[in-house]
């Protein structure tokens, strides 16, 4: 069965510095997604994209992040200036078009900004 | 805005016995409803999905039934497994506005004892 793969699997980064954390969804999915998950807490949408935009976003997606589609097959989640705050594991979602859908998530990104 | 509740964890269970994490659900629209099982050290897997009232969604001798009366969409197993050990999330997404993302619960952390 068709998934969804990010890289890497872990990622350190210290406080101050970028990141990209990279997605390669299902192949003839059209809608791509950022989700994080703080430890303990909630599955948190950051931001949806479609048809080479971003579709919406929520309030955490703020200035530092943005997304990229570079080609065919990549998705990427930039954070410009990592704060200690953006710890968290970050998922990559596809999904179909058409009512009801579902997601499919990878296996997420642990990032550790110290 | 749309939301989702669901029974805190963590859920404590010895094996073969049976299983019910309740959810809840706000929305101003039309949602379609999922239960996604997180195995440890993994990402979100789609349990099961159901988007109508009255629908019952079905899968690994899990299910789940939409009420659209009590808002509810409480998942359920009559035998459960260690296998089955997870974090188990409610959520939605109200695709009557478009393909809008979906709202997760916090999530019900189930461990299940040999």
């Amino acid at each position: 069965e068709p998934e969804v793969t990010q890289t890497p699997s872990h990622q350190v980064t210290q406080m101050g510095q970028e990141v990209i954390l990279r997605c390669v969804p299902i192949s003839n999915h059209l809608y791509f997604y950022w989700y994080r998950q703080i430890l303990g807490q909630k599955v948190e949408f950051l931001v949806s994209f479609y048809n080479n935009e971003i579709s919406e976003k929520s309030e955490i997606f703020d200035d530092q992040f943005s997304v990229e589609r570079p080609d065919g097959s990549n998705f990427t989640l930039k954070i410009r200036s990592t704060k200690l705050e953006d710890s968290a594991m970050y998922f990559c979602a596809s999904s179909g078009e058409g009512m009801g859908s579902p997601l499919h998530f990878g296996n997420g990104t642990r990032l550790t900004v110290t | 805005g749309d939301s989702v509740t669901q029974m805190e964890g963590p859920v404590t269970l010895s094996e073969e016995a049976f299983l019910t994490i309740n959810c809840t659900y706000t929305a101003t629209g039309y949602p379609s409803l999922f239960w996604y099982v997180q195995y440890p050290g993994e990402g979100l897997q789609l349990l099961l999905k159901a988007t109508k009232a009255d629908d019952k969604g079905s899968n690994k001798g899990f299910e789940a039934t939409y009420r659209k009366e009590t808002t509810s969409f409480h998942l359920e197993k009559g035998s459960v497994q260690v296998s089955d050990s997870a974090v188990y999330f409610c959520a939605l997404s109200d695709r009557t506005k478009g393909n809008t993302p979906l709202v997760f619960g916090k999530g019900t952390r189930l461990s299940v004892i040999a």
